[in-house]
């Protein structure tokens, strides 16, 4: 169970072109969704929180109208970078939030994609 | 603030190996803590996480975790270690906003 898929797996665009990356919880609904980037050898960096039906809230120092972020139902989420140019190369992983019920309190797990390496030419 | 440092940025043992991970957090209120491992080119995959109750908790792969108030720790053990557990390891701690703060990642290299 909580398996997150992604699509692309990987993606070649020219500069200035736009790319849509899908994020999809395959088995449960997640009424959270999470953008990380992640730059080689680091850590993940979060960009944004999408939350169904309503406007995704941004990381500070994100561009919200270059990272447009779009959560249209409980299993879906698109993250679109918009005239993607080559220092937006790097490697996109969404996360699914499932709520747990444990010892009486309820809290939550981030089940991520396989990740979207993104190389802007 | 919540947050979380891993000690080493790389850890190379042998094949069959014990291994140990260190994590330790800062937090005033309540912790849940995870560990995730990403192996090249893909995401990451929940290892184990502790929410309450035992503090020894134990996950996928025959690793386990221990949560120690006292310390503000939660390493990661594995008895014996085997060449597909070469991955990159992050700790993470959950916000009250629910988004999860990542530490630095600890490189684990299993040489035969």
């Amino acid at each position: 169970g909580a398996v997150v898929s992604q699509h692309p797996s990987r993606v070649i665009c020219k500069s200035g072109t736009s790319v849509k990356i899908e994020c999809r919880s395959l088995d449960f609904q997640a009424t959270t969704m999470f953008w990380y980037r992640q730059f080689p050898k680091q850590s993940l960096m979060l960009m944004a929180t999408s939350n169904e039906g309503s406007k995704a809230t941004y990381e500070q120092g994100v561009e919200k109208d270059k990272f447009l972020i779009n959560h249209a139902s409980l299993t879906l989420s698109t993250l679109t970078v918009t005239s993607a140019h080559p220092e937006d190369s790097s490697f996109y992983i969404c996360s699914a939030r499932a709520w747990w019920l444990a010892g009486g309190l309820s809290t939550d797990t981030q089940y991520f994609g396989p990740g979207t390496r993104l190389t802007v030419l | 603030a919540q947050s979380v440092t891993q000690l080493d940025s790389q850890v190379p043992v042998f094949e069959e190996a014990p291994v140990e991970l260190r994590c330790n957090y800062s937090s005033s209120v309540s912790v849940y803590l995870f560990w995730y491992v990403q192996y090249p080119n893909q995401g990451l995959q929940l290892l184990l996480k502790y929410l309450s109750g035992s503090t020894l908790v134990k996950g996928i792969n025959g690793f386990e975790a221990e949560f120690n108030k006292s310390q503000t720790s939660f390493h990661l053990r594995k008895p014996s270690v085997h060449i597909s557990d070469t991955a990159e390891y992050f700790c993470a701690v959950i916000l009250p906003s629910q988004k999860l703060v990542f530490g630095q990642g600890t490189r684990l290299t299993i040489n035969p």
